[in-house]
């Protein structure tokens, strides 16, 4: 099954703070964030393992409950460089990094 | 270093014709990923190679859709015959090794428009 992302798209302007969640119906292993422009490949961001970690480069982060099958994305004074949309992709087993996307998240930053 | 390499970028044909995709992936990365992004959606894994092995393709529709790896690098997925649905980007993806919390590098994929 699909993870479920949240929310659908999103508006901010420049500076603005934005939260995107991932939610699992199954137990999960890992989590990776990508993000993807317009016509693009997805580029990778970061990936989350189970441990309840929290991680983090620049002014995005990210942390992980395994218990409650979530993820969450936070991005913090948002720049125009981070319009795009979102993904997550979830992986249940040790030692494979089979990924399922979530449904995406469009973030638009407007100046 | 040199990133995933897809070919072609764009590929329009009518239904029930065939078609093929290149993937080469990032030297030395022993896992290999073909994924289909339908418009407006998350990509769906299609197959799953470890070196030259199939791991999992039990989502690749199999009466039309092949996949191989030969000699552990290139890989071409292929679809015969082709339907409308089908209509789609195609993103290979590689990675190191499988299972080591390293994320995917995605190539720039095929846009494949059926009419």
């Amino acid at each position: 099954q699909q993870p479920v992302q949240s929310p659908q798209a999103v508006i901010l302007r420049e500076g603005e703070d934005a939260v995107i969640n991932c939610s699992s119906s199954k137990a999960l292993y890992s989590v990776h964030w990508y993000r993807q422009k317009h016509g693009e490949a997805p580029v990778f961001l970061m990936i989350l393992l189970k441990g309840g970690e929290q991680k983090g480069h620049e002014k995005i982060s990210a942390s992980f409950n395994e218990k409650k099958q979530q993820s969450s994305l936070y991005l913090t004074a948002s720049q125009l460089s981070y319009s795009g949309t979102y993904f997550c992709g979830t992986g249940s087993n040790f030692g494979n990094e089979k990924l399922t996307f979530g449904t995406g998240t469009r973030l638009t930053i407007i100046p | 270093e040199a990133g995933v390499a897809q070919s072609p970028r764009y590929k329009i044909i009518e239904k029930r014709q065939s078609v093929a995709f290149w993937c080469n992936p990032i030297s030395g990365h022993a896992t290999l990923y073909w994924y289909q992004q339908i418009l407006g959606q998350g990509p769906k894994l299609l197959i799953q190679f470890q070196n030259n092995g199939v791991v999992d393709d039990s989502q690749l529709p199999k009466d039309r859709f092949s996949a191989e790896r030969l000699k552990g690098v290139d890989s071409t997925l292929k679809i015969q015959p082709a339907k409308l649905e089908d209509s789609a980007v195609y993103l290979c993806a590689s990675s190191l090794v499988s299972g080591q919390g390293i994320g995917y590098t995605f190539g720039s994929g095929t846009r494949l428009t059926v009419v």
